[in-house]
């Protein structure tokens, strides 16, 4: 079962923040970021191992409740460059991969 | 050092056709996964390859198959194409290993963009 993120959609103007979710109806043991920009590849952003960890880099952070089976990446002061379509990660069984539903991020000047 | 790099960047084919598009991991890395992208979709799992072992296989038919050299590229080779096999194909590698999944981050190549007529 795919992880589904909301929102679908962000816009925001720069400076201002943003929340994405991932939810899981299946236990997650890991969670991976991602960025893409439009006709480019994925770039990872983060993984968080353990349950109710938090990572951070630069502006960007993310947390895991392995008990909800939810994460969520924060975006502080958004940039133009944050624009992208940021998707979850997780592994079911042990080594098959499911990218989460995306979510569409446009920051405005 | 030279980033995933994969081959061809473009390719048009025509239904019943077969194709094999390539996959250079970054040095060091013995892990390959390849990724179908449809069009505003997220990146569907095909394959995994760990020192030329398949580990793990998404949902797709038995017309999609791959294999893993010893220098650890990759090959994925699909036969007799349907028009909904167009797409971006991504390939991604990682380091590999024990729980190699869990807590590595894939690096992923620029894909090759198939397009059936």
């Amino acid at each position: 079962q795919q992880p589904v993120q909301s929102p679908q959609a962000v816009i925001l103007r720069e400076g201002e923040d943003a929340v994405i979710n991932c939810s899981s109806s299946k236990a997650l043991y890991s969670v991976h970021w991602y960025r893409q920009k439009h006709g480019e590849a994925p770039v990872f952003l983060m993984i968080l191992l353990k349950g109710g960890e938090q990572k951070g880099h630069e502006k960007i952070s993310a947390s895991f409740n392995e008990k909800k089976q939810q994460s969520s990446l924060y975006l502080t002061a958004s940039q133009l460059s944050y624009s992208g379509t940021y998707f979850c990660g997780t592994v079911s069984g042990t080594y098959k991969y499911i990218f989460g539903t995306g979510t569409r991020l446009k920051v405005l000047a | 050092d030279a980033g995933v790099t994969q081959s061809p960047t473009h390719l048009i084919k025509t239904r019943g056709q077969h194709v094999t598009l390539r996959c250079s991991p970054i040095s060091g890395h013995k892990s390959v996964s390849w990724y179908q992208q449809v069009l505003g979709q997220g990146p569907q799992f095909i394959f995994q390859y760990y020192e030329k072992e398949e580990r793990g296989r998404g949902n797709f038919p038995d017309r999609f198959s791959a294999r893993q050299f010893p220098n650890y590229s990759s090959e994925l080779n699909v036969n007799a194409l349907l028009l909904g096999d167009s797409a971006l194909y991504l390939c991604a590698s990682s380091l590999g290993g024990t729980g190699q999944n869990l807590g590595q981050p894939q690096h992923f190549g620029d894909g090759t963009r198939l397009s059936i007529l």
